[in-house]
């Protein structure tokens, strides 16, 4: 069953803002992922973080993982308008390497 | 390296016609490939767990005959989709796991976009 659930489910912006998009999971998790998808395309992995670990940088991305509150934010500073697509988080459970995907926010940057 | 292929890209066929989708690790082996479905405007949801070897695992709800595994090699596992019918239409995307390498990581292919008349 999908477990992770992104807010918000859409979210236009300008070139040059910021992005943050929210996950929230429901059970234990060993790691959570993002990962960015464009339109028809397959997914690109974008960044791991794991259960013991609460903030996470590469590049122009930033991700949070608060496990108490079971949830987790992407941060995309100095959005660029190839930066448009989906953006989904994953989990994988203690002891499993299956991922469960959540809803995905789609993300517009305006040139 | 780590990348995956999937082929074809794209397929139309006519209901009640049989599909196989092959998905490759080009530059890598993979015991355990995994297969999703994705609807228009939806997540990704998990269908099966493909291992080497033996028989896949498949998720509730996701019919074993309908939508056969075989992964036959290290570096191949194909998905056939038996007697489509127009629901069937989907996106479908594969990913690998890489032998020896993170248990964490799962390279995806570019997926297949089936459509069936």
């Amino acid at each position: 069953s999908q477990q992770g659930e992104e807010d918000p489910q859409a979210l236009s912006i300008q070139e040059g803002e910021n992005a943050t998009m929210n996950c929230s999971y429901k059970t234990s998790i060993n790691n959570l992922q993002w990962y960015r998808q464009n339109s028809g395309r397959g997914l690109v992995h974008l960044i791991l973080i794991r259960s013991n670990e609460r903030e996470k940088h590469s590049g122009r991305l930033r991700v949070t993982l608060d496990t108490s509150k079971k949830s987790s934010s992407l941060l995309i500073t100095a959005s660029r308008a190839a930066d448009t697509a989906s953006y989904f988080c994953a989990t994988a459970g203690a002891g499993s390497y299956q991922l469960t995907f959540g809803k995905g926010t789609k993300l517009s940057v305006i040139p | 390296g780590a990348v995956v292929s999937q082929h074809p890209s794209r397929v139309i066929c006519k209901s009640g016609t049989s599909v196989k989708i092959e998905c490759r690790s080009l530059d890598f082996q993979a015991t355990t490939m995994f297969w999703y479905r994705q609807f228009p405007k939806q997540s990704l949801m998990l269908m099966a767990t493909s291992n080497e070897g033996s028989k896949a695992t498949y998720e509730q709800g996701v019919e074993k005959d309908k939508f056969l595994i075989n992964h036959a090699s290290l570096t191949l596992s194909t998905l056939t989709v038996t007697s489509a019918h127009p629901e069937d239409s989907s996106f479908y995307i594969c990913s690998a796991r890489r032998n020896g390498g993170s248990t964490d990581t799962q390279y995806f292919g570019p997926g297949t976009r089936l459509t069936v008349l």
